[in-house]
C-alpha cells in the first residue's frame, strides 16, 4: 500500500529556512516523479515542484524559484523540500505527491503544516 | 499557463439527490484532467483521470465526462461522505500543474 509521510513542518520567522521531507513506501520510489502541492489556509491547492524519477531535472512555480529547491535521496526513499527565504505568503499546508500514470501527483501524502510568522 | 476555472462555487444539495459540476479551461487540454475530492482536514483523493476513467476504489456513482476545454463530473445519489470540496487539474500541458479554485458541495 502506497504511504507518503510528510514531515517538518513547523512555525517559522520570515527570512528563515525549513526542510521538508516526505518519506515514501508501498512502491518503487526510484520509478516514480514526485511534487510538492500546497494549499493555504482555506484556499484552494497550489503546485510548488516537481522532480523526475531519477532527480535529473526539476520544476518549480514562479513564485519559489530560486527560494525553495526539490531533492530526493532514492537510496532512502525520501523526497525534499529546501525552503529559504520564507514569506508570509508561503503559509500552507505542503503535500508531497506520486505520479500515478498518466497523472502527475496523483496520490497524495497526508501534508504538514508550515507556518510563516512573526 | 492553462487557467481553470470551476462552476458553481457552492452547490447545495440534498443527500440521496444528484450533483454536477463543472470544469473549464482557458485552452484545450484534451482529455488530460483529473477529478479530486478533498474533506476537511484530510488530502485531496483522486476520482477520475483521462476527464471519464474512474481511479481504482472510486464508488461508481461517481462520472465525468467532457474533453477539450469543458468538463463534467457528476454524482448520481450523493452519499455523507461526499460532501466535500471538489477540484479539476489539467496534467496536458506541464508545468505548472494547475487546479481549479473548486467546488464546494454541502448539505442543503
Amino acid at each position: 500500500q502506497v504511504q507518503l509521510v510528510e514531515s517538518g513542518g513547523g512555525v517559522v520567522q520570515p527570512g528563515t529556512s525549513l526542510r521538508l521531507s516526505c518519506a515514501a513506501s508501498g512502491f518503487t520510489f526510484s520509478s516514480f516523479g514526485m511534487h510538492w502541492v500546497r494549499q493555504a489556509p482555506g484556499k484552494g491547492l497550489e503546485w510548488v515542484a516537481s522532480i523526475i524519477y531519477d532527480g535529473s531535472n526539476k520544476y518549480y512555480v514562479d513564485s519559489v524559484k530560486g527560494r525553495f529547491t526539490i531533492s530526493r535521496d532514492n537510496s532512502k526513499n525520501t523526497l525534499y523540500l529546501q525552503m529559504n527565504s520564507l514569506r508570509a505568503e508561503d503559509t500552507s499546508v505542503y503535500y508531497c505527491a506520486k505520479d500515478q500514470h498518466p497523472v502527475p501527483a496523483a496520490i497524495w501524502g497526508q501534508g504538514t503544516l508550515v507556518t510563516v510568522s512573526s | 499557463e492553462i487557467v481553470m476555472t470551476q462552476s458553481p462555487a457552492t452547490l447545495s444539495v440534498s443527500p440521496g439527490e444528484g450533483a454536477t459540476l463543472s470544469c473549464r479551461t482557458s485552452q484545450s487540454v484534451g482529455t488530460n484532467l483529473a477529478w479530486y475530492h478533498q474533506k476537511p482536514g484530510q488530502a485531496p483523493r483522486l476520482l477520475i483521470y483521462g476527464a471519464s476513467t474512474t481511479a481504482t476504489g472510486v464508488p461508481a456513482r461517481f462520472s465525468g465526462s467532457g474533453s477539450g476545454t469543458d468538463f463534467t463530473l457528476t454524482i448520481s445519489s450523493l452519499q455523507s461522505e461526499d460532501f466535500a470540496v471538489y477540484y479539476c487539474q489539467q496534467y496536458d500541458n506541464w508545468p505548472p500543474l494547475t487546479f481549479g479554485p473548486g467546488t464546494k458541495v454541502e448539505i442543503k
